[in-house]
């Protein structure tokens, strides 16, 4: 499977400032996901990472909350933008190889 | 209702223990399913996919049912290295976007 690496690790942010994560892989891949995990809970969808096109947003997440990049087949990148004290969360970026997923290993955000 | 139901646990297990936990899903159309486990402050790693006639890998057996739209995993003669969170995942039947269970925490003692 292929290697996925974010930066950065982990981040303390104040209220208000934005955030961004990358996700980089180390093969070219079609299908790129965002997640977000919060505290104590499972999975969440944010949105498809498209090459070329718009991010498609899952229900309750919007673009200008959570703009997205994807430059190229091996690249991506999640901005949090305007962030609040509930924001803080694991986010998560995978990568889809036929059906199955493999996730990056996450960026801890923490929103004072 | 919840689109992929877990029991939370957790399972407290002595090593050597046989397992099972089990998953059910509410979406039909659902045709991809899968097991993850997932380590505390980690992400989550794929364990198995699961497939119609069942599947083994070493000591983990999963097993489908379509008609009851449902889900297990087995494992065998636990080891402390098993315990973590195990999340169930289907497919939403229409595209590559995986649904997540809200995982099974097993605790697998000396």
């Amino acid at each position: 499977s292929a290697v996925i690496s974010q930066k950065p690790s982990r981040d303390i942010c104040q209220r208000g400032t934005s955030l961004t994560i990358q996700c980089q892989v180390d093969s070219q891949v079609t299908m790129m996901f965002w997640y977000r995990q919060q505290p104590g809970q499972s999975l969440t969808l944010i949105a498809t990472a498209n090459q070329g096109s718009e991010a498609t947003y899952e229900s309750g997440f919007v673009i200008d909350k959570f703009p997205i990049s994807r430059p190229n087949l091996t690249f991506s990148t999640l901005t949090v933008s305007n962030m609040s004290p509930e924001d803080s969360s694991i986010y998560l970026c995978s990568v889809g190889q036929h059906y199955e997923q493999y996730f990056g290993p996450g960026t801890r955000l923490t929103v004072t | 209702r919840k689109e992929v139901e877990q029991d939370p646990g957790p399972f407290n297990v002595p090593e050597g223990a046989t397992v099972a936990f089990n998953c059910t899903y509410s979406n039909s159309a659902s045709q991809s399913f899968f097991w993850y486990r997932q380590d505390c402050r980690k992400e989550p790693k794929l364990l198995m996919s699961v497939y119609s006639s069942g599947n083994e890998d070493g000591r983990f057996t999963a097993q489908l049912n379509r008609a009851s739209q449902y889900i297990s995993l087995l494992i065998r003669d636990s080891k402390l290295s098993d315990s973590a969170t195990y999340l169930c995942v289907v497919n939403d039947g229409s595209s590559y976007k995986l649904i997540f269970g809200s995982g099974t925490r097993l605790l697998v003692r000396p």
